[in-house]
């Protein structure tokens, strides 16, 4: 099993609409996580970061399920300029320290907006 | 402020040809990390650097992948006698204290 696992799609949906991606990973002592939002041919861009239960910012909300090992990323109102992949990070071990930092990265997700 | 630059952007090699990617964090950035992003898949770890010390490795694909770091700013990733596996776009990120990574534009290396 993949220690990061996401759906690659792509989720092709309308201006307008409400998307979410899930993302599951296989160590149940990580206590942090990222989405990362990265446009064709540039660099990853931290989205946001999750570290209890979840986050919202805007139309973007990140939720965190600890028991099933998944987390989300839920869109609202799609907007066309949210079209990208977007990345699910979870860091290798489980505390991050000043000894570690690496992190797993997904495949990602591509979504697609439409008009 | 300045983010974190990377260069050349883009570098063609022909195989067997050393290569020097250049990377600089962001001001203060103790830590420091490569990444190699092979297209269609998320960014692979290659290495971490904290200050000048190289504290994990582990992903360098071969002993022809070596990086440095010398100062405990700038660093470099070098790639020796440059195989066709090796095209991809190379990634350096610098960690801020909150613990968020944050990404160069990256290096587009293609070997023929």
């Amino acid at each position: 099993r993949k220690e990061v696992e996401q759906d690659p799609g792509p989720f092709n949906v309308p201006e307008g609409a409400t998307v979410a991606f899930n993302c599951t990973y296989s160590n149940s002592a990580s206590q942090s996580f990222f989405w990362y939002r990265q446009d064709c041919r540039k660099e990853p861009k931290l989205l946001m970061s999750v570290y209890s239960s979840g986050n919202e910012d805007g139309r973007f909300t990140a939720q965190l399920n600890r028991a099933s090992q998944y987390i989300s990323l839920l869109i609202r109102d799609s907007k066309l300029s949210d079209s990208a992949t977007y990345l699910c990070v979870v860091p290798k071990a489980p505390i991050i320290s000043s000894n570690t930092g690496k992190l797993i990265f997904g495949q990602g997700t591509t979504l697609q907006v439409k008009p | 402020g300045a983010g974190v630059s990377q260069s050349p952007r883009y570098k063609v090699a022909k195989r067997g040809q050393d290569v020097a990617l250049r990377c600089d964090p962001i001001s203060g950035h103790v830590s420091l990390f490569w990444y190699q992003q092979a297209l269609g898949q998320g960014p692979e770890f290659l290495t971490y650097f904290q200050n000048e010390a190289q504290l994990d490795k582990s992903g360098l694909p071969s002993d022809r992948f070596f990086a440095e770091r010398p100062e405990g700013s700038v660093s470099t990733l070098k790639i020796q006698r440059t195989q066709q596996e090796d095209s991809a776009v190379y990634l350096c990120a610098s960690r801020s204290p909150r613990n968020e990574q944050f990404f160069g534009p990256g290096t587009r290396l293609t070997v023929l």
